[in-house]
């Protein structure tokens, strides 16, 4: 089952503008990390945050945690055409090599 | 190796077929997960290897569905008699602890 869901569910912006997506989930969790998925295939890991960290940033990404509304956002500043994808939240429980359990997905486009 | 890789990248079968997929992890990585991604869906959990054993396989959705490893290497996803609704993208993962790194997928198609 879904432990997340992202919203929104598509995202159309333009080169050079900011792009925000949230993601709740339900249960308790040790991290919440975020995926970029190209052309419905492989993913990459962007970026982990864990439990008891509140903000965390990497380059153009900025990443918020909201531990008493079991809600996440990410933010992707100045976009690039090349941003396009589909970007998921996922959260682990444990902490331990322990399974993910991904929201259902904000499809991002990114126009000149 | 360099990543996690997977074969076949792509899969057309016909219904009642058994089809194998195959996953080779990083080198080093114990855990070992499977994933199923259908069309514009997210990522559904299959099952979990840490080592060859697998403490979880509470998201194989049908007994037609069995995975297997050996040690910490080489895992295959079966799947017997396919179904169309078994139609997806099959994703392997690898870690050696919070960080999870997938492979590119097979695409599996039954006709």
């Amino acid at each position: 089952s879904q432990q997340g869901e992202e919203d929104p569910q598509a995202l159309s912006i333009q080169e050079g503008e900011n792009a925000t997506m949230n993601c709740s989930y339900k249960t308790s969790i040790n991290n919440l990390q975020w995926y970029r998925q190209n052309s419905g295939r492989g993913l990459v890991h962007l970026i982990l945050i864990r439990s008891n960290e509140r903000e965390k940033h990497s380059g153009r990404l900025r990443v918020t945690l909201d531990t008493s509304k079991k809600s996440s956002s990410l933010l992707i500043t100045a976009s690039r055409a090349a941003d396009t994808a589909s970007y998921f939240c996922a959260t682990d429980a444990s902490g331990t090599a322990s399974k993910l359990t991904f929201g259902t997905g904000t499809r991002l486009q990114v126009t000149l | 190796g360099a990543g996690v890789s997977q074969s076949p990248s792509n899969k057309v079968t016909e219904k009642g077929k058994d089809v194998e997929l195959r996953c080779d992890p990083i080198s080093g990585h114990t855990a070992l997960y499977w994933y199923r991604q259908r069309l514009g869906q997210g990522l559904e959990f299959l099952i979990y290897f840490q080592g060859n054993s697998a403490p979880d396989k509470s998201g194989l959705p049908s007994d037609r569905f069995s995975a297997e490893r050996t040690g910490e290497s080489v895992s295959t996803l079966t799947i017997q008699r396919t179904q169309q609704e078994d139609s997806a993208v099959y994703l392997c993962a690898s870690s050696s602890g919070g960080v999870k790194f997938f492979g590119p997928g097979t695409r599996l198609t039954v006709l």
